[in-house]
């Protein structure tokens, strides 16, 4: 089936500082990936569209400058997270959709700020 | 109104018992019906998808569309302790080009199946 793969898996970091997450379809191309941010025990919220060669599309309340998405190649897409402080604590996700398997999501990105 | 309702649950049922898990929705352009399951601090996994009314079976699971009544269902049968998890519906308008349109999801149902 169609593959999604997501890195890291968790990573904690200080107040301040940056984080980049990545998202790779390993067996199909994506020209859209998706971006979530889940909080404990809710669904997921969907935080921007990556596009393949143009700039993402962020969903209304997110900012665009404290969540750069970056979408340079057909199975790349990164997530970075800057200037992190302790409410953009969450889980992050990717999804790319795949034709054969329709919408793949990684494993997720647990992020701590501390 | 959300676009797309879910009894969040918690489901307790006890082994091998069938499972039955509904979404309801208010968009009549959804076409695109998902189920996925989601264990703790992971991503969502696909289950079962579907385009059109009526029903879609792969093992033990059965995704079931009724476009009339905005109603769609998941049925486990033969549940096991690994079906625990929170399940997620998810739907999206018809897709003239695959892959642009945004899933709207449900709240999710976290069910617990008892040895």
């Amino acid at each position: 089936g169609a593959v999604v793969s997501q890195h890291p898996s968790w990573v904690i970091c200080k107040s301040g500082t940056s984080v980049k997450i990545e998202c790779r379809s390993l067996d199909f191309q994506a020209t859209t990936m998706f971006w979530y941010r889940q909080f404990p025990k809710q669904s997921l919220m969907l935080m921007a569209t990556s596009n393949e060669g143009s700039k993402a599309t962020y969903e209304q309340g997110v900012e665009k400058d404290k969540f750069l998405i970056n979408h340079a190649s057909l199975t790349l897409s990164t997530l970075t997270v800057t200037s992190a402080h302790p409410e953009d604590s969450s889980f992050y996700i990717c999804s790319g959709p795949s034709i054969r398997r329709g919408y793949t999501f990684g494993s997720g990105t647990r992020l701590t700020v501390v | 109104q959300k676009e797309v309702e879910q009894d969040p649950g918690p489901l307790s049922v006890p082994e091998g018992a069938i499972v039955s898990l509904n979404c309801t929705y208010s968009n009549s352009a959804f076409q695109y019906f998902m189920w996925y399951r989601q264990y703790s601090r992971k991503g969502p996994e696909l289950l079962m998808y579907t385009y059109s009314s009526g029903n879609k079976e792969d093992g033990r699971f059965t995704a079931q569309v009724d476009k009339s009544s905005k109603y769609i269902s998941l049925f486990i049968r033969d549940s096991q302790p690994s079906d625990s998890a929170t399940y997620l519906c998810a739907m999206s308008p018809l897709i003239s080009n695959f892959g642009n349109e945004k899933l709207t999801f449900g709240t999710g149902t976290r069910l617990t199946i008892i040895p």
